[in-house]
């Protein structure tokens, strides 16, 4: 099972949807979670930190289960500009060090 | 305040050839990763310093790749020769590095990144 597994994408849905991804992760012991966005031919950005159970910015909504060991991301009434690839970040054998999904592309259509 | 600043943009060298790139961290942030990028992957790490000290090099194709922070601050990384799969984008990134990480102090801030293009 590889560190941390994104779902492939990409998705493709119209402006005003919900869309959610997920990502699972192999080391139980992991404690820090993160989701970026990365726009095309730009560094990431991180979108939110996930140090609880979840957490809701606005129409982002990022949850944690522990013992699935998963975290997910809900995007309420996509927006054009919500456009990118999502990526699933989680901390391996120390709070340092950071590993990277491959990412989720999403696509906003008018 | 500044961001993570890297130089250069890009770069575009033949295959044997050496390349080396700089980074300079925000202001304080004891922790500095270089992570390398293709295209449709995620960041993969190469190099986590802890202030001056090399803590993850594990990921660092040694034979071809080096990376110091002298100072504890900027940081350089080399590669030579340079290889055609190494055309890549290389990020780096720093951090707080220090304190509790439940109040960020492992949240990662890139820079714009130096794309590399080896013919």
């Amino acid at each position: 099972r590889k560190e941390v597994e994104q779902d492939p994408g990409p998705f493709n849905v119209p402006e005003g949807a919900t869309v959610a991804f997920n990502c699972t992760y192999s080391n139980s012991a992991s404690q820090s979670f993160f989701w970026y966005r990365q726009d095309c031919r730009k560094e990431p950005k991180l979108l939110m930190s996930v140090y609880s159970s979840g957490n809701e910015d606005g129409r982002f909504t990022a949850q944690l289960n522990r013992a699935s060991q998963y975290i997910s991301l809900l995007i309420r009434d996509s927006k054009l500009s919500d456009s990118a690839t999502y990526l699933c970040v989680v901390n391996g054998a120390g709070s340092y060090q950071l590993t990277f999904g491959k990412g989720t592309k999403l696509s906003v259509i008018p | 305040e500044a961001g993570v600043v890297q130089s250069p943009r890009y770069k575009i060298i033949e295959k044997k050839q050496p390349v080396a790139f700089w980074c300079n961290p925000i202001s304080g942030h004891n922790t500095l990763y270089w992570y390398l990028q293709n295209l449709g992957q995620g960041p993969e790490l190469l190099i986590r310093y802890e202030n001056e000290e090399a803590v993850d090099d594990s990921q660092l194709p040694k034979d071809r790749f080096s990376a110091e922070r002298l100072k504890g601050v900027d940081s350089t990384l080399k590669i030579q020769p340079a290889e055609l799969g190494d055309s890549a984008v290389y990020l780096c990134a720093s951090s707080l590095g220090s304190g509790d990480t439940t109040s960020g102090a492992n949240v990662l801030t890139f820079g714009a990144g130096s794309r590399l293009t080896v013919l």
